[in-house]
């Protein structure tokens, strides 16, 4: 099993631009989530699923649009790129919210 | 509602010294508590968890972490310091509606 990947490892946008980070899981797991780590900060939950075709807001919802049409993926799409979104962005997933969440390798987003 | 307390941002320890890096949480309902670990450039490795089964809980590479309700504490320790061990621990705390919140993590230095 891969577990949980992401892609790219490295993106560096210019301000305005969009674009859309890619995460998926092959261990069938319902739950997945997306993650922003800033310094200092910890990590602070950007948007949540807990099935295909459900989503849900997290802590730092605004400027980030998600979607999930299969079990497998959830996609992070920057509507409009600004400098406040340089961040490392993980993905996870887990089997249920009180198991324990796999994180993939994350994504260094610098927005210039 | 849910929040982790890490208390210290930074531990520096010598080899084969005793750690402790502390953690206090809020939840409004039973916790599920966790402490993950990060090295550099990596994502998050659980490396244990407790979900209301015994109150010590073992984990790997040495770690383990004691429930104290009446405290409202998850604190984790090893004995002994490993050069190895040198990385970021995170405290997180989950409950029924899948959702995650960390705290703002704890980086362990190792001195030799």
């Amino acid at each position: 099993n891969a577990g949980v990947t992401q892609t790219p490892k490295f993106q560096v946008l210019k301000t305005g631009q969009s674009m859309t980070l890619q995460c998926a899981q092959d261990m069938n797991h319902e739950y997945m989530s997306w993650y922003r780590q800033d310094p200092g900060m910890g990590l602070r939950l950007i948007h949540y699923s807990v099935g295909a075709g459900i989503t849900d807001q997290g802590e730092v919802p605004n400027g980030y649009n998600v979607s999930r049409s299969t079990t497998e993926d959830f996609p992070l799409r920057l509507l409009s790129a600004a400098p406040s979104q340089t961040s490392v962005y993980f993905c996870a997933s887990s089997s249920s919210g009180v198991q324990e969440q796999f994180f993939g390798p994350g994504t260094r987003l610098t927005v210039l | 509602a849910q929040s982790v307390t890490q208390l210290g941002s930074h531990v520096s320890v010598s080899e084969g010294a005793l750690v402790l890096l502390r953690c206090n949480y809020s939840s409004s309902v039973p916790p599920y508590l966790f402490w993950y670990v990060q090295y550099p450039n990596q994502g998050l490795q659980l490396l244990l968890k407790y979900t209301s089964a015994a109150t010590l809980v073992k984990g790997i590479n040495g770690f383990e972490a004691e429930f104290k309700k009446s405290e409202t504490s998850f604190h984790l320790t090893k004995p002994s310091a490993h050069m190895s061990d040198a990385a970021e621990y995170f405290c997180a705390v989950g409950g029924s509606n899948y959702k995650l919140t960390f705290g703002k993590g704890t980086l362990l230095t190792v001195n030799p």
